[in-house]
């Protein structure tokens, strides 16, 4: 099993819907989180963080945390074709040794 | 905003040569800064922690001696490839992080191509 698991879609939504990207994690004692955006041929462009259980709202995005269930995600509210990218998730496992865990990414696709 | 600059952005040279990566943060003190690489349509996979004033720490299957790291200062990060072969050609990401907390902030990249 992957420390940090992502559909690597793609996941094709049209302009202005919602966007929905999911990460499960296996280190239940990670206590930091992280998504990440990547254009193709750049590097991760940090979105969001959460650290507590919940939803964490900025702009369009909206990160949310359930840490029994081991899972976070990422909506993107009005999606715009600006938002077609890779998505990563990232985790910080136990230990806070400060090292990030990668998930593979999810290919999202905004179709004017 | 926090800003890591990452020098050259890309690589081309032949099977046998040595390549310098420098990484810096530009406004403010980075006591660790971490080493990626990425291959095509894969994600970003850890090699090193680079610690100011003490010797970097690698992730499992990284080479030390082939992948030199120093960081000498508390704004630069270098990452050395010694005799690079084709195997090696991939996207370097470096990062860095403010007394070593979070979040990460990363470098533009440096594509190094091998021939």
């Amino acid at each position: 099993q992957k420390e940090v698991e992502q559909n690597s879609g793609p996941l094709s939504v049209p302009e202005g819907a919602i966007a929905s990207l999911n990460c499960t994690y296996s280190d239940r004692g990670s206590q930091s989180f992280f998504w990440y955006r990547q254009y193709s041929g750049k590097s991760p462009e940090l979105i969001m963080s959460i650290y507590s259980n919940g939803d964490k709202e900025d702009g369009r995005f909206t990160a949310q945390l359930n840490k029994a269930s081991q899972y976070v995600s990422l909506l993107i509210r009005d999606s715009q074709p600006s938002d077609s990218a890779t998505y990563l998730c990232a985790v910080i496992g136990a230990g806070n040794t400060g090292k990030l865990i990668f998930g593979q990414g999810t290919t999202l696709q905004v179709k004017p | 905003g926090a800003v890591v600059s990452q020098h050259p952005s890309r690589v081309i040279c032949k099977s046998g040569t040595s390549v310098k990566i420098e990484c810096r943060s530009l406004d403010f003190q980075a006591t660790t800064m971490f080493w990626y690489r990425q291959f095509p349509k894969q994600s970003l996979m850890l090699m090193a922690t680079s610690n100011e004033g003490s010797k970097a720490t690698y992730e499992q299957g990284v080479e030390k001696d082939k992948f030199l790291i120093n960081h000498a200062s508390l704004t630069l990060s270098t990452l050395t490839v010694t005799s690079a072969h084709p195997e090696d050609s991939s996207f370097y990401i470096c990062s860095a992080t403010r007394n070593g907390g979070q979040p990460q902030h990363f470098g533009d990249g440096t594509r190094l191509s091998i021939l």
